[in-house]
């Protein structure tokens, strides 16, 4: 069975400061992993796969299968990253079946 | 157009009714997704159709019974629903399965459902 776990439910950061939101994973496969945000009165989009290795709005995540984490990172918050954050998994080849976490409101102090 | 659409956005109906949730897409995809998000939770999948073809199930009561008439086109019929369905219904659509990189899911805005 394939998990996603997002430790913090909210997370506050001031503007200009470093973000790190946590994503683990628990998959006998080899999974891929996703960021999903969802802005105020916006609908999910993705925001980066590891896949891709890009940097996305200044934001960056490493896929670590020794500690089988996919942590969502940024240098410098800035106001309009308040979000909602989703990391999710594919499975199986064949099966898109996406797996979310429960999800990381982030909110960005001015 | 890149967008996927969903109508309606708001939608009230009693456990005996019957309704429908459409939604739509002209990207050419061949991949449509319903999923269930309750307030405050993730969305969870419900079906994928593959070419028309529903390809996933997962599990879902009978009284949601999803339907795909063309590409580009995908209903979630309803009837007697329970409250404890109401919640956010969203479409997705990407462009094939079944291969890796996984492709993109484009998401709709949803329809809000409200089982009295």
């Amino acid at each position: 069975a394939q998990r996603v776990t997002q430790p913090e439910k909210l997370l506050s950061v001031f503007k200009g400061a470093p973000v790190e939101l946590k994503c683990n994973y628990s998959y006998s496969g080899s999974p891929e992993l996703f960021w999903y945000v969802q802005y105020s009165r916006q609908r999910l989009q993705l925001l980066l796969r590891h896949i891709s290795r890009e940097s996305i709005k200044g934001f960056t995540a490493d896929l670590n299968k020794g500690e089988t984490s996919f942590h969502l990172k940024k240098p410098f918050a800035q106001e309009e990253d308040s979000a909602m954050y989703y990391c999710a998994l594919a499975s199986n080849f064949g099966n898109e079946k996406l797996t979310f976490g429960t999800g990381t409101r982030l909110t960005i102090i001015p | 157009d890149t967008e996927v659409t969903q109508t309606p956005k708001h939608l009230v109906m009693g456990m005996t009714n019957k309704k429908s949730l459409k939604c739509e897409q002209h990207m050419g995809h061949r991949a449509m997704y319903w999923y269930k998000q309750k307030a405050k939770k993730p969305p969870e999948l419900m079906f994928v159709y593959s070419y028309e073809k529903l390809s996933i199930n997962e599990s879902v009561p009978s009284r949601f019974s999803p339907e795909c008439p063309n590409s580009s086109l995908l209903n979630l019929h309803l009837h007697a629903l329970q409250p404890e369905d109401s919640a956010l219904y969203l479409c997705a659509s990407s462009q094939d399965l079944g291969r890796r990189p996984t492709y993109e899911q484009y998401f709709g805005p949803g329809t809000r459902l409200t089982v009295t």
